[in-house]
């Protein structure tokens, strides 16, 4: 089918590590981006390809993606990465971009 | 570094045609797409559509009947018209810089650059 599918929230510790998954049939033609989104901001573009990072973004942010499935990890989680994380990626077959209906990151 | 500003009406009633125009600075306009996303308040984004720099477009399904993406390159600008909209429209607007990297097995896709967002309001 041509959605992704998220996890409406998660919650992690601080300085623990959290995973957050996508999944959708695009995942297995297209590697997903990640977006970091807080509130009252436009999306921040924090993983695209197979595991590349903008300049700026943290190495604690990380990507790894697997048949339909895709992930993003945040390893030692900072209170600053509390927000809503989104995946897209784009459906090889109707060339349609799609976005999961995001995750909320909670830093206890 | 690209930077993309975008501006529009802010204030719609229903069935009017929404209105938005992004510009591109600093940057090329060709090789990459030239998205518009949408976020209704307290939920998550929504792909509109997006045009490349020869001007071919690709518009979301849902919306394709009352969606018009357009460039000016000359000014390195493109512009979202969609008409008759609804309370049901009321988001933020933004635009977005999208980059296809085709591999021989797996591709990606992603958007870099976004502008700072439009709201629009549709209220009679």
């Amino acid at each position: 089918s041509s959605e992704l599918t998220q996890d409406p929230a998660v919650s992690v510790a601080l300085g623990q590590t959290v995973r957050i998954t996508c999944q959708g049939d695009s995942l297995r033609s297209y590697f997903p981006s990640w977006f970091q989104q807080k509130p009252g901001q436009a999306p921040l573009l924090v993983i695209y390809g197979k595991n590349s990072r903008p300049s700026g973004i943290p190495d604690r942010f990380s990507g790894s993606s697997s048949g339909n499935t895709a992930s993003l990890t945040i390893t030692g989680a900072q209170a600053d990465d509390e927000a809503d994380y989104y995946c897209n990626s784009r459906d090889s077959s109707t060339n349609h971009l799609l976005f999961g209906a995001g995750t909320k990151v909670i830093v206890l | 570094q690209v930077q993309l500003q975008q501006w529009g009406a802010g204030l719609l009633k229903p069935s009017e045609t929404l209105s938005l125009t992004c510009a591109v600075y600093s940057g090329s306009f060709s090789g990459y797409f030239w998205s518009w996303i949408r976020q209704p308040p307290g939920k998550g984004l929504e792909w509109i559509g997006e045009i490349d720099h020869s001007a071919n477009t690709n518009y979301n399904p849902s919306l394709k009947s009352r969606i018009t993406i357009s460039i000016d390159k000359s000014k390195n600008q493109f512009s979202l018209q969609l008409t008759s909209v609804t309370a049901a429209e009321t988001a933020v607007y933004y635009c977005a810089r999208g980059r296809v990297v085709r591999g021989l097995i797996t591709s990606y896709y992603y958007m870099d650059v976004w502008g700072k967002g439009t709201t629009v309001t549709v209220s009679s």
